[in-house]
């Protein structure tokens, strides 16, 4: 079974600091792991996946498959990385995602 | 490409009432999703299509749900009599099979009063 598990539904930091947000999966097969963000009432867009070890919008995420995590960071954050971010996992072909943490930067 | 389009944008509609959402998926994509968005829940999937043929609808909640899609270009999912805590943001969603990138619409907003 294929399950996704964000830990923190929100996350608050100020303007500046570095931001994680934590992603942890369960699969039996080769996993290829994702983040997607929805800014405020637009649809979702693909951040990055883990195969192509990208950096976007200043965003990272190292598939560390010793702790099934995938965890994003990044390390200045910015007011408009303000958003809910989803980690979602592939499978085959279906596409599972975790509960989202929307975070939020203070000024 | 104009992308995944979904119609209705927002629709409110009474319990009891049946609801149907449309989805034109991306031309050329032959997986097509169907995704559930509430607060408490966060994204669920409810089913999902290759080559126009359901392969997954696991995540259907129940038989009040019914997805269909009789061509290439056009799904539908319908929700039979509506109840209040259906109300949320239904996704549609579209790949290549052999891709890893889904593209999103930009979601139905369902209100069941």
């Amino acid at each position: 079974a294929q399950r996704v598990t964000q830990p923190e539904k929100l996350l608050s930091v100020f303007k500046g600091a570095p931001v994680e947000l934590k992603c942890n999966y369960s699969y039996s097969g080769s996993p290829e792991l994702f983040w997607y963000v929805q800014y405020s009432r637009q649809r979702l867009q693909l951040l990055l996946r883990h195969i192509s070890r990208e950096s976007i919008k200043g965003f990272t995420a190292d598939l560390n498959k010793g702790e099934t995590s995938f965890h994003l960071k990044k390390p200045f954050a910015q007011e408009e990385d303000s958003a809910m971010y989803y980690c979602a996992l592939k499978g085959a072909q279906k596409l599972v995602f975790g509960q989202g943490t929307r975070l939020t930067i203070n000024p | 490409d104009a992308g995944v389009i979904q119609s209705p944008r927002h629709e409110v509609t009474e319990m009891g009432q049946e609801v149907t959402l449309r989805c034109k998926p991306i031309s050329g994509h032959n997986s097509l999703f169907w995704y559930r968005q509430t607060m408490m829940r966060g994204l669920e999937l409810l089913i999902y299509f290759n080559n126009n043929v359901p392969i997954d609808d696991s995540g259907m909640p129940e038989d009040r749900f019914s997805a269909k899609m009789p061509n290439a270009s056009f799904s539908t999912l319908k929700i039979q009599p509506s109840e209040p805590r259906d109300s949320a943001v239904y996704f549609c969603a579209s790949s290549l099979s052999s891709g890893n990138t889904i593209y999103f619409g930009e979601g139905s907003w369902l209100t069941v009063v």
